[in-house]
């Protein structure tokens, strides 16, 4: 999982509710990404960002909200909006460098809402 | 958007076997990179494939890339106990500029029985 840890790992909420999931990185890279994971499913991006203080939509940004203020940290808030929110997300980094594109991932938070 | 598909989307050999997975994608590439996710567990890249290679090797991992047929296979020789697990590729397009965006596939799931 390298230097990328994802806290909590299991998550649980009830409809309504905002809940934060916490990333967070040292390895000192730049670009940071969140997914969204269903079951048998792969990885569809929901936000990334590429330096502090700007992130961008992924695919399926409706719903979740971003902040990056610390290049060390990117959390995700899944909002009430989130129509179905349980799944498991991902967070990841990557090194910067235009010829570098392999991303490293953190160990997930599984989210469950109740 | 899901770019990459992968077959077949389950898995299962014996302890010794080769087993090959193999995906397929519908725009042109950058490069195309394998990862591997233990149940539960986050992503682990194993290698990465150029748009300009043909083939590439890391340990018992064999990667193969046909642009012409859009389509990528990795095999994994002398496959051990320890390989059970999710195999996803993962392209990098030309459209996605300097963002590091990887679009995934949907997996294969490996078992490999004792």
């Amino acid at each position: 999982d390298g230097g990328i840890t994802q806290s909590p790992k299991y998550l649980f909420r009830k409809e309504g509710q905002n809940v934060t999931l916490s990333c967070e990185q040292n390895l000192n890279h730049d670009a940071m990404y969140w997914y969204r994971q269903d079951p048998g499913q792969g990885l569809r991006l929901i936000y990334y960002s590429q330096i502090v203080n700007d992130f961008q939509k992924g695919d399926i940004a409706e719903g979740y909200s971003v902040s990056r203020e610390k290049k060390e940290s990117f959390p995700l808030t899944v909002t009430s909006a989130q129509k179905n929110p349980t799944a498991f997300y991902l967070c990841a980094s990557r090194p910067p460098g235009r010829t570098y594109n392999e991303q490293f991932f953190g160990p997930g938070t599984r989210l469950t809402v109740l | 958007s899901q770019q990459g598909e992968e077959d077949p989307q389950a898995l299962s050999i014996q302890e010794g076997e080769n087993a090959t997975m193999n995906c397929s994608y519908k725009t042109s590439i950058n490069n195309l990179q394998w990862y591997r996710q233990n149940s539960g567990r986050g992503l682990v890249h194993l290698i990465l494939i150029r748009s300009n290679e043909r083939e590439k090797h890391s340990g018992r991992l064999r990667v193969t890339l046909d642009t012409s047929k859009k389509s990528s296979s990795l095999l994994i020789t002398a496959s051990r106990a320890a390989d059970t697990a999710s195999y996803f590729c993962a392209t990098s397009t030309p459209g996605s500029g300097n963002t590091g965006k990887l679009i995934f596939g949907q997996g294969t799931t490996l078992q490999v029985k004792p």
